[in-house]
Order: structure tokens, then sequence, then C-alpha cells
């Protein structure tokens, strides 16, 4: 199957700095990303989707000054978390979907402690 | 707006067990629906995909059934080993991305 790598997979940062997570398709072309977080013993939230080369759709009650969503290739996605605060520690995910696919693939999730 | 349920939340069953995993939806209009696996502090790994056209798929040891009028889902887990253990997630696909049930967390005991 296709391969979602994510980076880095866990970090830890200090309240108030800005955090980027990567992600990216290493066998084929992703035209859709999607961002996802999970807090614990929940299920995974949608937070936004992009498009290749479009401004990203984010789901409500998401930030999008917040959480900055890039999409400038076919193969990279980039979600910085700015001025992080401790309550957005959590597991983000990514995945990638392929032009005129079905299914989606993830990546390994990004754990994000704020301190 | 889709709801996808996933029944029991927790479950602990002896090593060599057969078990049934069930996920229902609230909008039967869908693409696709997935099953992954899930590890603590770990990504998801895809077990199957079935097509909103299909009946079930098989892999190994592991079979879903898709009934898609009565927007519900099975997992089958045969002959249960303790390296099964994890959370197992249901996803469904329609006009929005997937949509995620809480999972199920299995723990298959030696």
């Amino acid at each position: 199957g296709a391969v979602v790598s994510q980076h880095p997979s866990w970090v830890i940062c200090k309240s108030g700095t800005s955090v980027k997570i990567e992600c990216r398709s290493l066998d084929f072309q992703a035209t859709t990303m999607f961002w996802y977080r999970q807090f614990p013993k929940q299920s995974l939230m949608l937070m936004a989707t992009s498009n290749e080369g479009s401004k990203a759709t984010y789901e409500q009650g998401v930030e999008k000054d917040k959480f900055l969503i890039n999409h400038a290739s076919l193969t990279l996605s980039t979600l910085t978390v700015t001025s992080a605060h401790p309550e957005d520690s959590s597991f983000y995910i990514c995945s990638a979907r392929q032009g005129g696919g079905t299914e989606a693939f993830f990546g390994q999730g990004t754990r994000l402690t704020v301190v | 707006k889709q709801e996808v349920t996933q029944i029991p939340a927790a479950l602990s069953v002896p090593e060599g067990e057969n078990l049934v995993l069930n996920c229902s939806f609230t909008d039967s209009a869908i693409y696709n629906l997935q099953w992954f696996r899930q590890d603590p502090g770990k990504g998801l790994t895809s077990l199957l995909l079935i097509q909103s056209s299909q009946r079930e798929q098989t892999s190994g040891r592991l079979n879903a059934s898709l009934d898609k009028s009565s927007g519900r889902s099975t997992l089958y887990i045969a002959a249960s080993q303790p390296g099964d253990s994890a959370t197992y997630l249901c996803a469904v696909r329609g006009n929005t991305p997937l949509v995620f049930g809480k999972g199920t967390r299995l723990s298959v005991i030696a």
C-alpha cells in the first residue's frame, strides 16, 4: 500500500512557541490531505482538509489562524501549531488521498506535548 | 451529520476465542467503510476497506461485513491472539472525509 510519512513522531515545546508537523506521501501524489486530532480515549476528529495549491478548509471550531496548514506540493503538507498552549497537547495524524482514489492512507501520528 | 458508533467500547477475551466488533453509522449514503487498528500512541493501520457495493472483505483471520441499508458493519476476528490487542476503529466515507467511531479497545489474554 501507499506510504505516508509524518514527522516528527513526538515533540515537546514550551507554551507560546510554534511547532511544525510535516506529512509526506512517499510513493504517490496526494491531491488531498487531511489533518486529524485525537485526544486520549477519543476518536479522531477532522481538523481540516487541504487540496494541493488551495487554501485549507477547516472544520467548525478549528481556528485557522492557530492551526496553519500548507499544501504547497503534491507530496507535502504541513501543520503549524502557532502560539501553542497546554490544551493543544494531543495526537495529530495526517492522511493523504490520491486524486480519484477512494482510500486515504495515514501517517504514524505526532504526539505534541506543550509544557 | 454522519455519526459512527462502536460497540463495545472495550473487550477482553482469552486467547483463541473468535470475536465480533460492531460499528453502526447513521447516514447510509456512504462510499466506503474502513476498519483500522491503532496501537497505543501509534498511528493507524488499515485493515480492511469495503466499498459501498460490497458486502464483505476478508484478510487472513479478519472478516468485515457491511450492511449499508441498515447502517452496520462487523469485524470478525478468528482465533484471537495476544498480538491482536489494540484499539480497532471503524470509519465511513460519504460526501465528507472519513468519520471515525471512538473505537473498541481489545485485550486478548494469553
